[in-house]
């Protein structure tokens, strides 16, 4: 699995749109880019998947350049709600493959 | 939607005894399910992999007699910690996936060793 990168943490305040980007250098030709979202003492949430270019759904937009090493997950006009840890997880997503979870991104939206 | 059921969601035991967490995936048949260890502040930590019917597989650094996993349908996966110690005390998070159908986390338990 290829290895990503996100930044630790990012404050953001409510209404603006937030873009959290992720590298993984090391994406393979199979792999898609997934991110997840997860409050506290609760399991993730599934967000948002992408191949390449942009796929944007109900909750966010994901950016995929075409070299496809970073991602940039965006939300747009965030509330306090969306204060959670934000995974950025790259994979064949093929159901029996592992998960591993790099650190996340802490965001915190402030009033 | 795929929807997983984890519970108890908390539980508090004594030092030494056992508690079992259950995941169920509710609405699919899930091929492989998913155990995770996570700390206050720090990311999900992969425990183990099991599929419906053999043996879990276990992460490095994962005590299989002290962690016991068994996954005995396409539904049903339980996690017992066994001997429980404080050391133990964690969020657990279950995951359940089918080929080509995502992963989709159970609501997650919340153990107390005291």
């Amino acid at each position: 699995l290829a290895k990503t990168t996100q930044p630790i943490s990012m404050d953001s305040y409510e209404g603006q749109e937030v873009n959290i980007t992720c590298s993984h250098n090391n994406i393979a030709t199979n792999d898609y880019i997934t991110w997840y979202q997860q409050f506290p003492s609760q399991g993730p949430r599934f967000i948002i998947q992408g191949y390449k270019t942009k796929v944007t759904n109900e909750v966010a937009s994901l950016f995929i350049p075409a070299d496809r090493k970073s991602s940039t997950l965006s939300l747009p006009r965030v509330s306090l709600s969306d204060t959670a840890v934000y995974y950025c997880l790259v994979g064949e997503s093929k159901g029996n493959e592992k998960l591993t979870f790099g650190t996340g991104t802490r965001l915190t939206i402030i009033p | 939607g795929a929807v997983v059921s984890q519970h108890p969601s908390r539980v508090i035991c004594k030092s030494g005894t056992s508690v079992k967490i259950e995941c169920r995936s509710l609405d699919f048949q899930a091929t492989t399910m998913f155990w995770y260890r996570q700390f206050p502040k720090k990311s999900l930590m992969l425990m183990a992999t099991s599929n419906e019917g053999s043996k879990a597989t276990y992460e490095q650094g994962v005590e299989k007699d002290k962690f016991l996993i068994n996954h005995a349908s396409l539904t049903l996966s339980t996690l017992t910690v066994t001997s429980a110690h404080p050391e133990d005390s964690s969020f657990y998070i279950c995951s359940a996936s089918r080929t080509d159908y995502g992963y989709t986390f159970g609501s997650g338990t919340r153990l107390t060793v005291v």
